[in-house]
C-alpha cells in the first residue's frame, strides 16, 4: 500500500536559517509527490510536485524539494526561513488518482 | 480566476440530523475531489469523480456518506444521520485531469462540520 510518514510533528527554527521538513513515502512504482502548505483556517495550498527528471524541484515561496530514490525521501527545504512560512506542510504521494497525505508538519519560524 | 469555493464555511448540526456539503471547482477542471481532515485521522480521502466515469468512493468510512456531482461541475457530499464523530473540516479539490493526469490539485477552503 502507498503510504507516506512524516516523522516530526513539529520543526521549531530561527528566522534566516535553513529549513527542513522530512517525509518519507512507501509506494509501488514510480512516485508522484507532493507538498502543500495550510495557513491557519485556510485550505491547503500546492508548493511543488516531483513527477520525473530532475531530483530537486523548485516550488512557490522559495521552497524547493530534493527526491531521493535510495532513501525513498522527499525532504522540503528552504534556505532562509521567514516567520510568515510558519504554517502546516503536508507531504503526499498520488496513488490511483488521489491523494495520500502524511500527518502533517507544523513549521514555527522565531524572529 | 476564481478557485475551490465550498459552502457553507461553518455547519454545526445536531446528532442525528443529515447535512450536504457543496463543492464549486474550478472552471474546466475534471477532476474532483472529497478529503476530510480531523484531529485525530489528519487529512483523509473520501471519494473521487473523473469526468463520466465511475467515482473511486474507497475513502467513504461509512454508508451515511454520499456525493454526486451534477453536470460534471458541482458535488455534493451529504452526510445522514450524522454523528459527533463526523465532525472536521471537509475539504474539495480539483485538478486538470484530460491529457495531464499528474495535475496538482487545488483545495477550497473548506467546511467546518460539528455535530453536536
Amino acid at each position: 500500500a502507498q503510504s507516506v510518514a512524516q516523522p516530526e510533528d513539529q520543526v521549531n527554527v530561527a528566522e534566516g536559517n535553513p529549513l527542513t521538513v522530512k517525509c518519507t513515502y512507501s509506494v509501488s512504482g514510480n512516485p508522484y509527490l507532493f507538498w502543500y502548505v495550510q495557513y491557519p483556517n485556510r485550505g491547503l495550498q500546492f508548493l511543488l510536485k516531483y513527477i520525473t527528471g530532475d531530483n530537486l524541484v523548485k516550488g512557490s515561496y522559495g521552497f524547493e524539494a530534493e527526491f531521493n530514490k535510495s532513501q525513498t525521501s522527499f525532504h522540503l527545504k528552504k534556505p532562509s526561513a521567514l516567520v510568515s512560512d510558519s504554517a502546516l506542510y503536508f507531504c503526499a504521494v498520488r496513488a490511483a488518482g488521489k491523494l495520500i497525505f502524511g500527518q502533517g508538519t507544523t513549521l514555527q519560524v522565531k524572529p | 480566476g476564481a478557485g475551490v469555493s465550498q459552502s457553507p464555511s461553518n455547519k454545526v448540526t445536531e446528532k442525528g440530523k443529515d447535512v450536504e456539503l457543496r463543492c464549486d471547482p474550478i472552471s474546466g477542471h475534471t477532476a474532483l475531489y472529497w478529503y476530510r481532515q480531523s484531529l485525530g485521522q489528519g487529512l483523509e480521502f473520501l471519494i473521487y469523480f473523473q469526468g463520466n466515469s465511475a467515482p473511486d468512493k474507497s475513502g467513504l468510512p461509512s454508508d451515511r456518506f454520499s456525493a454526486e456531482r451534477t453536470g460534471g461541475s458541482v458535488s455534493t457530499l451529504t452526510i445522514q444521520r450524522t454523528q459527533q464523530e463526523d465532525s472536521a473540516v471537509y475539504l474539495c479539490a480539483s485538478s486538470l485531469a484530460r491529457g495531464d493526469r499528474l495535475a496538482e490539485q487545488y483545495f477550497g477552503p473548506g467546511t467546518r462540520l460539528t455535530v453536536t
